[in-house]
């Protein structure tokens, strides 16, 4: 079974600098998708940028880009000149891109909570 | 495009009732997952659907649960009777199609049972 982890439970970061957080996951897999999903405290689940393992450049959405390292089984994210509404519960979750069996389910890491300081 | 669209947002009873939660997927979306949230387990799989069926409840806690998808616009969570541990943040997401990767979610419920 594959797993996701998310070693760090707790970030922090200065509005406008650069944060990145880590991810790593365990899979036999050759084919699969990353995401990363952000939880604000209104509680909604937002889809912050995905990446195709058979896809080598690195994804990117905005100020949000990913290091995607598929050797070493690691995916972290980096938010660029942070910002206040980036404060939120960040989740790297894994799902296998082959069809049949289980493979619709998303395996999710605990999470890391982003506190940004003004 | 509306989203995922969920009812009730916040729902407290007291142990015992009958709990029923509700979603809309995104239009011509055919796979719909209802997903718990908790402090201690985090986000979990309660059942998924595809084509309105039920392909795996493996995850439903127990037969207290039980989940229906009359059509391809609405779906049911309920619990009876409801206790308290099974307070906790209900998310139900939906996905084009069954392997389609991206699962859009809803606002979420969240359950309080006294």
């Amino acid at each position: 079974a594959q797993t996701v982890t998310q070693s760090q439970p707790e970030m922090s970061v200065q509005e406008a600098e650069t944060v990145t957080l880590s991810c790593t996951y365990d899979t036999s897999e050759s084919d699969y998708y990353l995401f990363w999903y952000k939880q604000p405290p209104s509680r909604q689940m937002i889809l912050v940028i995905r990446q195709e393992a058979y896809k080598q450049q690195n994804a990117t959405e905005n100020r949000f880009s990913v290091n995607f390292q598929k050797a070493a089984k690691s995916f972290s994210l980096k938010i660029s000149d942070s910002q206040l509404g980036d404060a939120a519960m960040y989740f790297c979750a894994y799902r296998s891109a082959w069809g049949g069996g289980s493979n619709y389910k998303l395996t999710f890491g605990k999470g890391t909570l982003l506190t940004v300081n003004p | 495009d509306a989203g995922v669209i969920q009812s009730p947002r916040h729902e407290v009873t007291e142990m015992g009732q009958e709990v029923t939660l509700r979603c809309k997927p995104i239009s011509g979306h055919n796979s719909l997952f209802w997903y718990r949230q908790t402090m201690m387990r985090g986000l979990e799989l309660l059942i998924y659907f595809n084509n309105n069926v039920p392909i795996d409840d493996s995850g439903m806690p127990e037969d207290r649960f039980s989940a229906k998808m009359p059509n391809a616009s609405f779906s049911t969570l309920k619990i009876q009777p409801s206790e308290p541990r099974d307070s906790a943040v209900y998310f139900c997401a939906s996905t084009l199609g069954q392997f389609t990767d991206t699962q859009y979610f809803g606002p979420g419920t969240r359950l309080t049972v006294l």
